[in-house]
C-alpha cells in the first residue's frame, strides 16, 4: 500500500519565477492538505482540498494557489517566487475529518 | 487561535535512559486532539502518539507515553528505553475535534531535536 508519494524531491528556482509542486496522496484518502516547512521550524498549514475544492487556508498570500484532480492527486503552485519561499514543502492525505494523517516525505524548494 | 510551544530547541539522552520532551498549548476550545510528530533526516513526518483531549488516560504506544494535563495545557513525550533510531526532530501538534470544514489544520511547535547518546 503506496504512502503519500511527493514529486520533484529537489528543486531549484530563481526569483520571480514559477513552481509546481505535485502530491499522490495514501491509497483510499480522499483529503489533501499542504504545509510548508522552513528550516529549523514546524510546517506551517497553506490549505487543505476536498472534492477538488480548497475548504480551508491558512495565511499564506494569493501566490500560493492549489488543484485536486479527480483521482485525489494535488498540486501546489507558487507564483512570483521570492527568497523566503525556500524551504521543505510537505503534503498530507487524510480519509474523513476524523482519521489521522499521512505525510510525504516533502518537496525541498530552493529559490535563488 | 491555537499556539503549540516547544521550549527545548535540543534534547540529547544516554541509549537504554528516558527523556521527556516538554509541549504548551493554547486553545479556547475544550474538545481537540494532540498529536507527537517525528520527522527523522528522511524529511517524513511520522506519528508518534496521539490523544483525545476528552480521554483522562494518558496514551500509550511501546516505549512512547504522554503526559497529558489538560488544566495545564501541558502535553509531555516520553521516551523510554532511548534507541538510536528514536534520533530525530519532535514535533508536537494540536488539532480541534469540531466537525466541519475549517477545523482540520495541524498546528505544529517549533520541535526538539532529540540526540541519542551510544
Amino acid at each position: 500500500d503506496a504512502g503519500v508519494t511527493q514529486s520533484p524531491t529537489h528543486l531549484i528556482k530563481t526569483r520571480g519565477q514559477q513552481v509546481t509542486l505535485r502530491c499522490s496522496p495514501k491509497s483510499g484518502h480522499d483529503t489533501v492538505s499542504w504545509y510548508q516547512q522552513a528550516l529549523g521550524q514546524g510546517p506551517q498549514f497553506i490549505f487543505q482540498y476536498y472534492e477538488e475544492e480548497e475548504r480551508q487556508r491558512g495565511n499564506f498570500p494569493d501566490r500560493f494557489s492549489g488543484h485536486q484532480f479527480p483521482n485525489y492527486s494535488s498540486e501546489l503552485n507558487v507564483n512570483a517566487l521570492l527568497l523566503g519561499d525556500s524551504a521543505l514543502y510537505l503534503c498530507a492525505s487524510s480519509l474523513t475529518a476524523l482519521s489521522g494523517y499521512t505525510f510525504g516525505s516533502g518537496t525541498r524548494l530552493t529559490v535563488v | 487561535a491555537q499556539t503549540v510551544t516547544q521550549s527545548q530547541p535540543e534534547m540529547s539522552v544516554q541509549e537504554a535512559e528516558t527523556v521527556t520532551l516538554s509541549c504548551t498549548y493554547d486553545t479556547s476550545e475544550s474538545d481537540y486532539y494532540l498529536f507527537w510528530y517525528k520527522q527523522p533526516p528522511s524529511r517524513q513526518m511520522i506519528l508518534v502518539i496521539r490523544q483525545e483531549a476528552y480521554k483522562q488516560q494518558n496514551a500509550t504506544e511501546n516505549r512512547f507515553s504522554v503526559n497529558f494535563q489538560k488544566a495545564a495545557k501541558s502535553f509531555s513525550l516520553k521516551i523510554s528505553d532511548s534507541q538510536l533510531g528514536d534520533a530525530a526532530m519532535y514535533f508536537c501538534a494540536y488539532r480541534s475535534a469540531r466537525r466541519g470544514f475549517g477545523n482540520e489544520k495541524l498546528t505544529f511547535g517549533t520541535g526538539t531535536r532529540l540526540t541519542i547518546i551510544p
